[in-house]
């Protein structure tokens, strides 16, 4: 099925540990995003990037750094996990002619 | 500095009825404004955008108006079912293609 794929789904870490989150689109877009999600905050933005081997900062880029090698691919890279990261990790894309966002179904991470 | 509100109480509603949320921002000048569904446990979905010099949109049983002098939009679910119930969410698109969120509604339609 076409879309946004975020790998993995769920996942806990121990403080001070490092992991890569993956999403991957099958839709060739150009523009791709990281968000997180927590209660009373809403969806706030991470890193996005506006083409291959581009990335910019968002609202909250602190403590995570991302990747954009391929045009498919964009990974969200934690390297010393925080109880402050536990939070539901979301990955959007979209073409620079449409607006609609396209999300993946996101990653929940705990970290203790 | 920018504001997106959306009414953080739960709207109940029961099934028939139209429901209509807000949302009001400042210190923005969108082109245009867009409207999300989610689900629990699930990414937001698109559902509609409206532009600035668009008064209104319809799709289906949903419209949404859009003001840029009270700086509001309304979006409102006609004959509501409860396969509508969900977090509705805005969104306004800022300087370097990001879009920034308000905080969702949730709206539960009652049987």
């Amino acid at each position: 099925n076409a879309g946004v794929t975020q790998t993995p789904k769920f996942r806990v870490l121990k403080t001070g540990q490092s992991m890569t989150l993956l999403c991957a689109q099958d839709m060739n877009h150009e523009y791709m995003y990281w968000y997180r999600q927590d209660p009373g905050m809403g969806l706030r933005l991470i890193h996005y990037s506006v083409g291959e081997g581009t990335t910019a900062k968002g609202e909250v880029p602190d403590g995570y750094n991302v990747s954009r090698l391929k045009k498919q691919n964009f990974l969200l890279g934690l390297e010393s996990a925080a109880p402050s990261q536990t939070s539901v990790y979301f990955c959007a894309s979209r073409d620079p002619g449409d607006y609609g966002y396209t999300f993946g179904s996101g990653t929940r991470l705990t970290v203790v | 500095s920018q504001k997106i509100e959306q009414n953080s109480e739960a709207l109940n509603i029961q099934e028939g009825k139209t429901a209509t949320l807000t949302c009001n921002y400042t210190n923005y000048s969108p082109a245009y404004l867009q409207w999300y569904r989610q689900d629990p446990g699930r990414g937001p979905v698109f559902l509609l955008l409206i532009r600035e010099n668009e008064k209104e949109k319809r799709k289906e049983r949903l419209k949404v108006t859009f003001d840029t002098t009270l700086k509001q939009s309304l979006f409102h679910i006609t004959a509501s079912q409860p396969a509508d119930s969900a977090t509705y969410l805005c969104a306004l698109e800022s300087a370097g293609n990001k879009l920034t969120f308000g905080g969702g509604t949730r709206v539960l339609v009652k049987p």
